[in-house]
């Protein structure tokens, strides 16, 4: 089964328009962490936002912010006011406390394309 | 801050040749991480190194092998290369990998074998 599902293959966002890509996760591990990276066309990841399975809120960094719904297994990310340079790749990726050190489970992205 | 570099960017290969790919990390961090991105099969863990020790390992087979010197810089290694390694190879470091540490990762080595 598929631990991290990102159900939307691409995206429109008209320019300065607010934007959710979604992310659902599959795990037993009572303690994970959930991340939020960016893929511009030159490869390079880019870290956007953290939220760990005990945070009681909502993560935020600048103009993205994370929905972060437990019970439901989601972990949607928000952009406001998109920009053009937000055109990219998106990916979410979860780390399982159970396997010791660092990796990350990716899903397999949202391409969100901006129009000016 | 320097942030993680890769080198080379660029690699083109033949089946059957070997190739080495290295990987330096923030000044600081300790554990590495490669992984392998196609269009396929997606963005794949590899391996994880911390302290000059593998600490996890991905399904991969043994022709993919790395290892952690004790600057923490790390390199990775293909063996007898097949058409379907090729992809773009992203490594990422952090302090330490446990708890809400993150993942930064480098601009990454895009290999093509032919």
């Amino acid at each position: 089964a598929q631990k991290i599902t990102q159900t939307q293959p691409g995206m429109f966002v008209q320019e300065k328009e607010a934007v959710t890509l979604d992310c659902t996760y599959d795990t037993s591990d009572p303690s994970y962490g959930l991340f939020w990276y960016k893929q511009p066309s030159s490869g390079e990841m880019i870290f956007l936002i953290y939220q760990g399975s005990y945070d009681q809120q909502n993560a935020t960094e600048g103009r993205y912010s994370l929905n972060f719904q437990k019970a439901r297994k989601s972990a949607n990310l928000v952009i406001s006011a998109s920009q053009l340079g937000d055109s990219a790749m998106y990916f979410c990726a979860m780390r399982e406390r159970r396997n010791a050190g660092n990796m990350l489970t990716f899903g397999g992205g949202t391409r969100l394309m901006v129009k000016p | 801050k320097a942030g993680v570099t890769q080198t080379p960017r660029y690699l083109i290969k033949t089946r059957g040749q070997q190739v080495t790919l290295s990987c330096s990390p923030i000044s600081g961090h300790r554990s590495v991480s490669w992984y392998q991105q196609t269009p396929g099969q997606g963005l794949q863990f590899l391996f994880e190194y911390f302290s000059e020790t593998q600490r996890n390992k991905g399904n991969f087979p043994g022709r993919f092998s790395g290892r952690q010197f004790s600057n923490s810089r790390s390199e990775m290694n293909v063996s007898t290369l097949e058409l379907g390694d090729s992809a773009l190879y992203l490594c990422a470091s952090s302090r330490s990998g446990t708890g809400t540490d993150t993942q930064y990762f480098g601009p990454g080595t895009r290999l093509t074998v032919l």
